[in-house]
């Protein structure tokens, strides 16, 4: 069983809706959580950072972090066709190297 | 501002050979990282270089390593190529303090024919 597991896609949503995107881990000792957002041929691009649980928002960006479930979410509202990408969850213990989830490709469709 | 910049874009190599990818970090970082991205993967982490060295190493074998030098730059070298070495390298730096907030530069895609 990997520690992060992510749902890979792809996922296709219209013009303005709501997207959720989930990632689930098995280490409890994760304390820092990120998404990435990566475009094709590119590298990631951090997006978003949060330390242990609560909610982060960020512009059309909220990040959701559940540690008592080992769960952590991205919503994105009104989403864009400049959205579509693969979006990575990551997270930390602190100890320096981050653990990746796979990415979840997503396509948001004009 | 410059950003996270890796050298070279794409490369071709054959088995067995070696390999040297370049990074220099973002203005104002320390700290280098290295992760393997494999096709539909999230990236993996290789290691981690602060003040010239190397402080973490992932689930990688000796056959790869890697330097940093004085001025915060990196490179990292793959011996014995395989196969399965075949991916998208990505260089990543960081602050002191700071050090999950990661910067990636747009990675080597190596190809190992």
């Amino acid at each position: 069983q990997k520690e992060v597991e992510q749902d890979p896609g792809p996922l296709s949503v219209p013009e303005g809706a709501i997207v959720s995107l989930n990632c689930t881990y098995s280490n409890s000792a994760f304390q820092y959580f990120m998404w990435y957002r990566q475009y094709s041929r590119k590298g990631p691009e951090l997006l978003m950072y949060t330390y242990s649980s609560g909610n982060k928002e960020d512009g059309r960006f909220t990040a959701q972090v559940d540690k008592s479930s080992k769960y952590i979410s991205l919503f994105i509202r009104d989403s864009q066709p400049s959205d579509s990408a693969t979006y990575l969850c990551a997270m930390s213990t602190g100890r320096r190297a981050l653990t990746f989830g796979s990415g979840t490709r997503l396509q948001v469709q004009p | 501002d410059a950003g996270v910049t890796q050298s070279p874009t794409h490369l071709i190599k054959t088995r067995g050979q070696q390999v040297t990818l370049r990074c220099s970090p973002k203005s104002g970082h320390d700290t280098v990282s290295w992760y393997q991205q494999a096709l539909g993967q999230g990236p993996q982490f290789i290691f981690q270089y602060y003040e010239e060295e190397e402080r973490q190493r992932g689930n990688f074998p000796d056959r790869f390593s890697g330097h940093q030098f004085p001025n915060y730059s990196s490179e990292l070298n793959v011996n014995a190529l395989l196969l399965g070495d075949s991916a998208l390298y990505l260089c990543a730096s960081s602050s002191t303090g700071d050090n999950e907030k990661l910067f990636f530069g747009s990675g080597t895609q190596l190809s190992v024919l």
